[in-house]
């Protein structure tokens, strides 16, 4: 298994342009989120989805989008760059764990460096 | 108020040494409770669960006080490769909530 993975791993844009982080999940979990994490913040949930077509806003949504039209994919969109978003990016995963209905352990990617110019 | 407040540290500490980090959370219907640990430049990954009993994993131990909200994780003989970050991770509903993180670093 692969666990979870992020493409891509760097990333330099220009301010005002667009892209597309994808993470990608192999373990069939149900839940899956983003976070940006900054030098002394943190990690900060952007968006997540508790399953296939789903998705709710996090702590910081302002600036991006997601989607999850399959469930082993979660993308996130930043729609027009800003300096501020300037970032590293985790995506993680997550499942219910027995029938109590709690969330277990999260699996992160690797991450994504975006810097923004 | 954050929903997880850790103390940033750093902890620097000998090789051998003890050490203690603490937790509060703000949430009383949190339901689970972990430490991470996260070296630099790379994704948090579980260190373990935190269950209300306490728990041990050979040289770290981890406790949960639910009337207090608090937290903790103990280290004993430190190893140099134990210098990381260790985040507090606490989960209500369907979100995970998370600490700034303790810097550790183990001297020789």
């Amino acid at each position: 298994n692969a666990g979870v993975t992020q493409t891509p791993k760097f990333r330099v844009l220009k301010t005002g342009q667009s892209m597309t982080l994808l993470c990608a999940q192999d373990m069939n979990h149900e839940y899956m989120y983003w976070y940006r994490q900054d030098p002394g913040m943190g990690l900060r949930l952007i968006h997540y989805s508790v399953g296939e077509g789903t998705t709710a806003k996090g702590e910081v949504p302002d600036g991006y989008n997601v989607s999850r039209l399959k469930k082993q994919n979660f993308l996130l969109g930043l729609e027009s760059a800003a300096p501020s978003q300037t970032s590293v990016y985790f995506c993680a995963s997550s499942y219910i764990w027995g029938g109590g209905g709690t969330l277990y352990e999260q699996y992160f990617g690797p991450g994504t460096r975006l810097t923004v110019t | 108020r954050k929903e997880v407040e850790q103390d940033p540290g750093p902890f620097n500490v000998p090789e051998g040494a003890t050490v203690a980090f603490n937790c509060t959370y703000s949430n009383s219907a949190s339901q689970s409770f972990f430490w991470y640990r996260q070296d630099c430049r790379k994704e948090p990954k579980l260190l373990m669960s935190v269950y209300s009993s306490g728990n041990e994993d050979g040289r770290f131990t981890a406790q949960l006080n639910r009337a207090s909200q608090y937290i903790s994780l103990l280290i004993r003989d430190s190893k140099l490769s134990d210098s990381a970050t260790y985040l507090c991770v606490v989960n209500a509903g369907n979100q995970f909530y998370f600490g700034t993180g303790t810097s550790l670093t183990v001297i020789p």
